[in-house]
């Protein structure tokens, strides 16, 4: 199986900051790499498609990057509303897997 | 507007049967793969089935290979979950997807005795 590894495990931010998250897979998912938030009880959102590609409805100042086992999810520009829980996933083989998630909270 | 509406969670014994339904729609269910994944309380999210659109391959976690039998029924836009011989490590909130890009609101399987 893929593993996701996402660091780091909490990020303190200040709103209005430029931050970046990380996703490493333990082989090549070429861009089949997803990013979702997922605010507490509620379902994930879809942020990011295939790597960098980005989804109708979400915020301009979400977006990605990387190929291969390498991948950065940026927000440009911290807001409240973004403290949450982000979550990759592979879709290149199965077993589809998720990281453990990156939790952004208030500094 | 794309709805997915989970129903059938709930409270069952351990080693029990339980069937999830996801009703569909605001799209052609019939043209779109579809998943189960599911988080444990407090924990992560889990990918357990995947089903083609046409219902002819599937695909399970090996935790729950054997046990688990996900369906679709094109005709009603609904997508299934069979779970039989459940275990306590199965109690989490089991959400409906297209392969990710939308997601209903989830439904609570608690196993317990």
């Amino acid at each position: 199986d893929v593993v996701l590894t996402q660091s780091p495990a909490t990020l303190s931010v200040t709103p209005g900051e430029r931050i970046s998250l990380s996703c490493r897979a333990s082989e090549s998912v070429d861009t089949y790499l997803h990013w979702y938030q997922q605010k507490p009880n509620e379902s994930p959102r879809l942020l990011i498609k295939y790597a960098s590609q980005s989804i109708s409805g979400i915020p301009s100042r979400f977006s990605g990057s990387g190929s291969g086992t390498d991948f950065t999810l940026s927000i440009n520009g911290v807001e409240l509303e973004d403290l949450s829980i982000y979550y990759c996933q592979q879709g290149n083989s199965l077993p589809y897997t998720f990281g453990a998630g990156t939790k952004l909270e208030l500094k | 507007e794309v709805q997915l509406v989970e129903s059938g969670g709930g409270l069952v014994q351990p080693g029990r049967s339980m069937k999830l339904s996801c009703a569909a729609s605001g799209f052609t269910f019939s043209n779109y793969g579809m998943a189960w994944v599911r988080q444990a309380p407090t924990k992560g999210l889990e990918w357990v089935a995947t089903i083609s659109y046409d219902g002819s391959s599937t695909y399970y976690r090996d935790s729950v290979k054997g046990r688990f039998t996900i369906s679709r029924d094109n005709a009603k836009s609904t997508l299934y979950l069979q779970m039989n011989s459940l275990r306590s490590e199965d109690t989490a909130t089991y959400y409906c997807t297209q392969l990710g890009n939308y997601w209903g609101q989830g439904v609570m399987v608690t196993v317990s005795s």
